[in-house]
């Protein structure tokens, strides 16, 4: 059983919209959670991190947790173009590591 | 604050060649990793340094990967022999200490590797 799962997708949006990407795990211990940012050809960089039930906001970005359904979703309101990428959920297993498991991403297309 | 930095930035070698890829980690750093990111695939990691030593190399085939970090700072990361399906791109990322991971990575730009 795969321990983080995304969608690949692509999922395609239009400018404006929001676009909703998401994330199960399957280790119920799992405490720390993040999303990661790829664009094509470059190495990921981090966007949002949430350790509690609920939603955090930064800017355009809102991370929502939710422990009891194992799944933690990224929002983007007012897409742009330059959101056109690959987003990486990351979960910090339970056990005491602080390596974070990586899904395989879901690519976003914001279409003008 | 200088990144991580590695290179090559790409290489190409035919299968049953060896390689070698190095990184330097944010200056402070001492804890290092490397990933391996396989097409499609989100990163795997590799190895694990905290300074000098290896905390985790469960996931790095020894048959053929091997990977050092003698002062504690930069590192290497080696292919031998190298195969088809080693083509990725090699990650290195640093944080100050493991629990400073709880904050995310700095992850270098990678190296894209290719096997003919």
């Amino acid at each position: 059983q795969k321990e983080v799962e995304q969608n690949s997708g692509p999922l395609s949006v239009p400018e404006g919209a929001i676009a909703s990407l998401n994330c199960t795990y399957s280790d119920r211990g799992s405490q720390s959670f993040f999303w990661y940012r790829q664009y094509s050809g470059k190495s990921p960089e981090l966007i949002m991190f949430i350790y509690s039930n609920g939603d955090k906001e930064d800017g355009r970005f809102t991370a929502q947790l939710n422990k009891a359904s194992q799944y933690v979703s990224l929002l983007i309101r007012d897409s742009q173009p330059s959101d056109s990428a690959t987003y990486l959920c990351a979960v910090l297993l339970s056990g005491g590591s602080y390596i974070p498991t990586f899904g395989r991403g879901t690519s976003l297309i914001v279409h003008p | 604050e200088a990144g991580v930095a590695q290179s090559p930035r790409y290489k190409i070698i035919e299968k049953r060649q060896s390689v070698a890829f190095w990184c330097n980690p944010i200056s402070g750093h001492a804890t290092l990793y490397w990933y391996q990111q396989i097409l499609g695939q989100g990163p795997k990691l590799l190895i694990q340094f905290q300074n000098n030593g290896v905390v985790d190399d469960s996931q790095l085939p020894k048959d053929r990967f091997s990977a050092e970090r003698l002062k504690g700072v930069d590192s290497t990361l080696k292919i031998q022999p190298a195969k088809l399906e080693d083509s990725a791109v090699y990650l290195c990322a640093s944080s100050l200490a493991p629990g400073q991971a709880l904050g995310g990575y700095t992850f270098g730009s990678g190296t894209r590797l290719t096997v003919v």
